[in-house]
C-alpha cells in the first residue's frame, strides 16, 4: 500500500524563525515524485516544492527547501525565515510515475506562524 | 495566465439528489484530475481524465462519476446524494509529473 505519513498535526514558529516538518512515506516503488503543497485559509491549494526520486541532490525554492533521504524515505520540509504569509496546512504528497498523476497525500501539518 | 477555475464555489444539496461540478483546467493541460477532501479522510483521489479517457480511479463508489470534455473541461457528477458526501471537491490539472495546479475548489454541502 502506499502510504504518507505526517507526524505533527500542529506547529507553530516564531517570524523570521526556522521550522521544519516531517514526511515520511511507504512504496515499493522506485521510479515516484514527491511534493509538498501548502493550503491557506483560502483554501487553493499550492505547490511549495517538488523533488524527483531518481535525484539526490535536494531540491531547493528560495525559503523552502527538503531533506530527501530515499533509504529512509523521508521528506522533510523546512522553511527559513518564516513569514506570517506561512501560516497555513502543510500537505506532503507523492505520485508514482507508473501509476499516472495520481497523488497520494499526508493528512497534513497545520503551521502557524506567530508575530 | 488563467489558473484551475472551479465552479460553483458553494453548493447546499439534498439526500437523495444529484450534482455536477465543473472544472476548467488551465490551456494546453491535458490531465484533469479530482479529489475529495473532508476533515476525517483527508485528501481522497476519486479519478484521473486525460484527453477524455479516465486513465486512474480511486476507491469510491459508482455514484461518483466524471467525463472530459474535447476542450478538456471536465464534470465530475455524485448521484443519490449522501450526508457523509459533504467535503471540498478540489480539481487539479496538470502538463504531467511537474505536479499539479489546483482549484479553489467546490465546497459541497448535503443536508
Amino acid at each position: 500500500a502506499q502510504t504518507v505519513t505526517q507526524s505533527q498535526p500542529e506547529m507553530s514558529v516564531q517570524e523570521a524563525e526556522t521550522v521544519t516538518l516531517s514526511c515520511t512515506y511507504d512504496t515499493s516503488e522506485n521510479n515516484y515524485y514527491l511534493f509538498w503543497y501548502k493550503q491557506p485559509p483560502s483554501r487553493q491549494m499550492i505547490l511549495v516544492i517538488r523533488q524527483e526520486a531518481y535525484k539526490q541532490q535536494n531540491a531547493t525554492e528560495n525559503r523552502f527547501s527538503v531533506n530527501f533521504q530515499k533509504a529512509a524515505k523521508s521528506f522533510s520540509l523546512k522553511i527559513s525565515d518564516s513569514q506570517l504569509g506561512d501560516t497555513a496546512m502543510y500537505f506532503c504528497a507523492f505520485m508514482i510515475k507508473e501509476y499516472g498523476n495520481k497523488l497520494v497525500f499526508g493528512a497534513g501539518t497545520i503551521l502557524r506562524v506567530k508575530s | 495566465k488563467a489558473g484551475v477555475t472551479q465552479t460553483p464555489r458553494y453548493l447546499i444539496k439534498t439526500r437523495g439528489q444529484q450534482v455536477t461540478l465543473s472544472c476548467s483546467p488551465i490551456s494546453g493541460h491535458r490531465s484533469v484530475s479530482w479529489y475529495q477532501q473532508t476533515p476525517g479522510q483527508g485528501l481522497q483521489f476519486l479519478f484521473e481524465y486525460f484527453s477524455e479517457t479516465q486513465r486512474n480511479k480511486g476507491n469510491f463508489p459508482g455514484r461518483f462519476s466524471g467525463r472530459q470534455f474535447s476542450n478538456s473541461r471536465s464534470e465530475m457528477n455524485v448521484s443519490t446524494l449522501e450526508l457523509g458526501d459533504s467535503a471540498l471537491y478540489l480539481c487539479a490539472s496538470s502538463l504531467g509529473a511537474q505536479g499539479y495546479t489546483f482549484g479553489s475548489g467546490t465546497r459541497l454541502t448535503v443536508v
